[in-house]
């Protein structure tokens, strides 16, 4: 079974931009959540999406949003870039635990770089 | 005060050496996940666990939930096995998401 995969896999943005992240999940696997790693924060979940609607969501502006399409796919969108979002964004799937994530399968993440 | 906490926070052993990676944690949880990060960013997801204890290989992961700690041990410890290991908690409180630990740096000499 082919694995999590996310594109691109490097982003340059200047500040005030916006960008979209995209994550295609282990076929089979409805869920997907988003996390940003950074060296001061480390890992923070972003949401969830399963089955096209957002399940879980963490605290993060209103800047940060995603969806889910029909194929379990799922994008990310981060607007008016700030130099504090550069980050390594990882998405996970998993398989469907009752209300919350189950086992995280991670794909190699997005390196974002704000200028 | 962490939800999750992590201790060490860097580890430096022997190869052969036998690893012990604690984690705490102060919330409501349904699972907790242990997680390998290597140089790269990549993370593996080595075991998810709700109690008792789970074994693959050289690893184990024990979790006391009535002590809300699990530890994650390394029997017979390689080179290959330095990484970063990272703690997380699927809550159960307010929005149910994995809550991270800071990580323990593992460096395993030959």
């Amino acid at each position: 079974k082919a694995g999590v995969t996310q594109t691109p896999r490097y982003l340059i943005k200047t500040r005030g931009q916006q960008v979209t992240l995209s994550c295609s999940p282990i076929s089979g696997h409805r869920s997907v959540s988003w996390y940003q790693q950074t060296p001061g924060q480390g890992l923070q979940f972003l949401f969830e999406y399963f089955s096209e609607t957002q399940r879980n969501k963490g605290n993060f502006p209103g800047r940060f949003s995603g969806r889910q399409f029909s194929n379990s796919r799922s994008e990310m969108n981060v607007s008016t870039l700030e130099l504090g979002d550069s980050a390594l964004y990882l998405c996970a799937s998993s398989t469907d635990l009752a209300g919350g994530p189950g086992e995280q399968f991670f794909g190699p993440g997005t390196r974002l770089t704000v200028l | 005060k962490n939800e999750v906490e992590q201790s060490p926070q860097n580890l430096t052993a022997q190869e052969g050496e036998f690893i012990t990676i604690n984690c705490s944690y102060s919330v409501g949880i349904s699972a907790l996940h242990w997680l390998q990060q290597h140089p790269g960013g990549g993370i593996v997801s080595l075991f998810m666990l709700s109690s008792g204890k789970k074994k693959h290989g050289r690893l184990i992961a024990t979790i006391n939930i009535q002590e809300k700690h699990s530890s994650l041990h390394i029997t017979a410890s390689h080179p290959r096995d330095s990484a970063v290991y990272i703690c997380a908690v699927s809550t159960i409180q307010g929005a149910q998401k994995l809550v991270f630990g800071q990580g323990t740096r593992l460096t395993i000499n030959p």
